[in-house]
């Protein structure tokens, strides 16, 4: 199967501070990539959508000038979280379905963020 | 995106097999019923997704009920590996973009 890696696996970071976080597509070309957040114990939610050179799509209450997506090539897409706060501590996971057509979609391994 | 239901938790032992409901009564005729799992602190893995007919894979085997509103995951020997949440989504095809929309899933033990 198709595989999706994410940099950094873990990231502590200060109050106040920005994180980005990378998503790659290693053996194919994702025209389209998802990003999820997970807290602990709840399932993943939706975040935003983003298609490659064009705007990210963002779910309803998700704040898009504080998470910031790029997805500038067809092989990587970021999440930039500006001006992070404790409460934006999460799992971050993102996926892709790979070439526009298929069935499956390949999830990341995910980025653990704490903000202090 | 359809509303599906699951238990919340199961448990199993070891090598036997493990049958995961699903209830989807609102699906469309375009849904298709996509399984996937989570293991803890990793992102979901894809187990097996059908439409209509029973579907069979290397990691598990989809049992689609005739009017499609409801479906079974069955791993058929549980291992301490297959400890995970299970979750069951309906995922429409066409248009631009392919949106899952995770439910609360199953949380399955397995005891050895």
């Amino acid at each position: 199967g198709a595989v999706v890696s994410q940099h950094p696996s873990r990231v502590i970071c200060k109050s106040g501070t920005s994180v980005k976080i990378e998503c790659r597509s290693l053996d194919f070309q994702a025209t389209t990539m998802f990003w999820y957040r997970q807290f602990p114990k709840q399932s993943l939610m939706l975040m935003a959508t983003s298609n490659e050179g064009s705007k990210a799509t963002y779910e309803q209450g998700v704040e898009k000038d504080k998470f910031l997506i790029n997805h500038a090539s067809l092989t990587l897409s970021t999440l930039t979280v500006t001006s992070a706060h404790p409460e934006d501590s999460s799992f971050y996971i993102c996926s892709s379905d790979g070439t526009s057509g298929t069935d499956t979609q390949y999830f990341g391994p995910g980025t653990r963020l704490t903000v202090l | 995106d359809a509303k599906t239901t699951q238990p919340n938790s199961m448990e199993s032992n070891e090598e036997e097999p493990v049958h995961l409901p699903c209830n989807h009564s609102t699906i469309s005729g375009t849904d298709y019923i996509h399984w996937y799992r989570q293991l803890p602190s990793q992102g979901p893995e894809y187990v097996i997704h059908g439409l209509t007919s029973n579907v069979n894979n290397r990691m598990a085997s989809l049992a689609i009920a005739e009017d499609r509103k409801s479906s079974t995951l069955i791993l058929h020997r549980a291992t301490l590996r297959d400890a995970a949440v299970y979750y069951c989504i309906l995922k429409s095809r066409g248009g631009s973009n392919y949106k899952l929309t995770f439910g609360k899933g199953t949380l399955l033990t397995v005891n050895p």
